[in-house]
């Protein structure tokens, strides 16, 4: 069935530092891809997504690009802050399906001052 | 930016109550959905709707209810709460943007069963 495999956590930067979440997929079709990033105390919320093969997503200074000859959708930033810490979840939507969202595990961030 | 309520924010209870989480949602959205968070942050769907007086089983089973009898009112019911009910959980709604659905979440319930 489809499935969502990213790196577990957690991850420990310093401020400033490059990050990279990977994150791959197994799926039928096409799926659109997403992360979601989980602040503290908070539910989820969409940080970028991708609908299509070689789609780059950003918002925040993150980015990610659909890499279908990969089945990849790494998370990246080029400087990251203290204010980045938080849960990041890749998921993909199983398009004209049933369009269920398939959510990986989840990866801690945490970014030391 | 889609506004989705959920209530109360946190509950702590014995066991062998009935409870109540409530979700509401103001955009209009016809599916909604309910999730389970576990501790390793890990997200299980366990209700799901597509519509009014629609209702079906996620993934993960779960001894509570859902009903829908309005677009905007998601609840979800606990007839005799345990400890092992004790979690997180989320509810989301969505609305196809193009080709995808798009699910926007809620702050969430954490539940304490003692």
């Amino acid at each position: 069935g489809d499935s969502v495999t990213q790196m577990e956590g957690p991850v420990t930067l310093s401020e400033e530092a490059f990050l990279t979440i990977n994150c791959t997929y197994t799926a039928t079709g096409y799926p659109s891809l997403f992360w979601y990033v989980q602040y503290p105390g908070e539910g989820l919320q969409l940080l970028l997504k991708a609908t299509k093969a070689d789609d780059k997503g950003s918002n925040k200074g993150f980015e990610a690009t659909y890499r279908k000859e990969t089945t990849s959708f790494h998370l990246e930033k080029g400087s990251v802050q203290v204010s980045d810490s938080a849960v990041y979840f890749c998921a993909l939507s199983r398009v004209n399906r049933d369009d269920k969202i398939i959510f990986g595990k989840g990866t801690r961030l945490h970014i030391l001052p | 930016e889609a506004d989705i309520y959920q209530t109360p924010r946190y509950l702590v209870i014995g066991t062998g109550k009935k409870i109540t989480l409530e979700c509401s949602q103001t955009m209009g959205h016809d599916k909604m959905y309910w999730y389970q968070q576990d501790p390793g942050m890990e997200l299980h769907l366990i209700h799901y709707s597509y519509g009014v007086n629609s209702t079906e089983k996620g993934d993960l089973s779960s001894e509570s209810t859902v009903s829908r009898i309005r677009t905007e009112h998601f609840p979800l019911t606990l007839e005799s709460a345990r400890p092992s009910h004790t979690s997180q959980y989320l509810c989301a709604s969505s609305e196809r943007e193009g080709l995808e659905d798009t699910q926007y979440f809620g702050p969430g319930t954490r539940l304490t069963v003692l």
